[in-house]
């Protein structure tokens, strides 16, 4: 069984810091990886995915996670972050051969002015 | 290409009602999934279903909900006599048939809330 945790359930950052949130996978076949944001009262937007190509993934709004089998991390990345980006993150997993996604319980991200 | 569209957005049922949730996935995906969430939580994993066929329904409660996704119209996910604690967000996702390297798409949500 597949599975993710997110690490803190609720992050704050200074606008222009640097965001880092936290994500640890559990597979037992190489996975397929994602981050997904939901903003308030809308549904989920794919940020970036990892398909076994490069480690290091560039997804929008700025944002960058990388692949660490050793570590079974994908922890997701923004070196300056903004206002606009408080929102809540989701880390998810799947399984290459099969459709369906696992996803983590969330982390909301705060930025202070 | 229109997105994955859910509706109604918002659905308000008095207990022992039935609510019906539409999900029209992206033009070419013919895979539907449903997820739930509470407020404070994160996604569950409902159903998951290909035209005509339910994949994998593990997540879905043993009683009063189904969902079906036939091969002409919208995937319905049906909650019937409901209860209040059925109050959640429910979220529809596609995917393209390939298996290589996809992603779900999500729709809006539809927000319940039972009185």
């Amino acid at each position: 069984a597949q599975s993710v945790t997110q690490l803190g359930s609720h992050v704050s950052v200074s606008e222009g810091a640097l965001v880092l949130l936290r994500c640890n996978y559990s597979s037992s076949v190489p996975p397929y990886l994602f981050w997904y944001v939901q903003y308030p009262n809308q549904g989920l937007q794919l940020l970036l995915k990892y398909t076994s190509a490069a480690t290091l993934v560039k997804g929008i709004n700025g944002f960058e996670a990388e692949f660490k089998k050793s570590e079974t991390s994908f922890h997701l990345t923004k070196p300056s972050a903004h206002m606009s980006d408080a929102a809540e993150y989701f880390c998810a997993v799947s399984d290459p051969g099969y459709q369906k996604v696992t996803f983590g319980t969330g982390t909301k991200l705060q930025v202070i002015p | 290409n229109a997105g994955v569209m859910q509706n109604p957005r918002h659905l308000v049922r008095r207990r022992g009602q039935e609510a019906r949730l539409r999900c029209s996935p992206m033009k070419g995906h013919s895979h539907v999934y449903w997820y739930r969430q509470l407020p404070e939580e994160g996604l569950k994993f409902m159903v998951y279903l290909q035209k005509e066929n339910i994949i994998d329904e593990s997540g879905m409660p043993k009683e009063r909900f189904s969902a079906e996704f036939p091969k002409e119209g919208p995937s319905i996910l049906r909650i019937q006599q409901v209860v209040r604690g059925d109050s959640a967000a429910y979220f529809c996702a596609s995917s393209p048939p390939s298996g290589q390297g996809f992603a779900q798409f999500f729709g809006p949500g539809t927000r319940l809330t039972v009185l």
